[in-house]
């Protein structure tokens, strides 16, 4: 199976903080994408890191990528107690148009 | 701009019953269309995609299949539910994610098999 595993599977911290979320995943891929999802709700889009990226940056969030490891990383800084939510990473299959989720990853922030 | 519907938003089912879940698509033409399965706290699971009109792929043996009769419409089919097949449904559309194009939700289906 391609889907990604994420980690932690939970995350607890108090607003201000820093949370960071990995995903890993396990064939060749084009880009990686992270989704959030609300309690109930349908998965909205982050930020997308193509496969020639290492860093990437879109308000409180940073995105890293190492194709070597097969990994990558979320960071949200200063996290809000709106920030809770599941988050989780997305691989498009290398040549099909499939898109794979990791097992995601519960954000908690406590204000 | 495109918008995704999704319908019904709740429902409870018997075991043994049928399932219909439909989705439509407005404001793009030629979208791959996608089934997932959630199980409560887990994972998005991907049980059909279409590139095209009557394209289905089956990703998940299952009590469950996918009909695509339109190229904007996507249906979710079972002749008979099992309790296993309880879940939240979401369907969703994208143009060529390997590309770099992101894939777009709808606001879900909650199935109960009872």
């Amino acid at each position: 199976s391609q889907q990604g595993e994420e980690d932690p599977q939970a995350l607890s911290i108090q607003e201000g903080e820093n949370a960071t979320m990995n995903c890993s995943y396990k064939t060749s891929i084009n880009n990686l994408q992270w989704y959030r999802q609300n309690s109930g709700r349908g998965l909205v889009h982050l930020i997308l890191i193509r496969s020639n990226e290492r860093e990437k940056h879109s308000g409180r969030l940073r995105v890293t990528l190492d194709t070597s490891k097969k990994s990558s990383s979320l960071l949200i800084t200063a996290s809000r107690a709106a920030d809770t939510a599941s988050y989780f990473c997305a691989t498009p299959s290398y040549n099909t148009d499939k898109l794979i989720f990791g097992t995601g990853t519960r954000l908690q922030v406590f204000p | 701009s495109q918008t995704i519907h999704q319908w019904p938003a709740t429902l409870v089912q018997p075991v043994g019953s049928p399932l219909s879940l439909e989705c439509t698509v407005e404001g793009t033409s030629n979208p791959n269309l996608y089934w997932y399965r959630q199980a409560a706290g887990r994972g998005l699971q991907l049980l059909f995609y279409s590139v095209g009109i009557g394209q289905i792929s089956s990703e998940v043996p299952q009590n469950l299949s996918a009909s695509r009769p339109q190229d904007r419409q996507f249906i979710l089919s079972s002749k008979k539910l099992l309790l296993s097949d309880s879940g939240f449904y979401l369907c969703a559309w994208s143009v060529s994610p390997r590309d770099g194009n992101t894939i777009y939700f709808g606001e879900g289906s909650w199935l109960t098999v009872v």
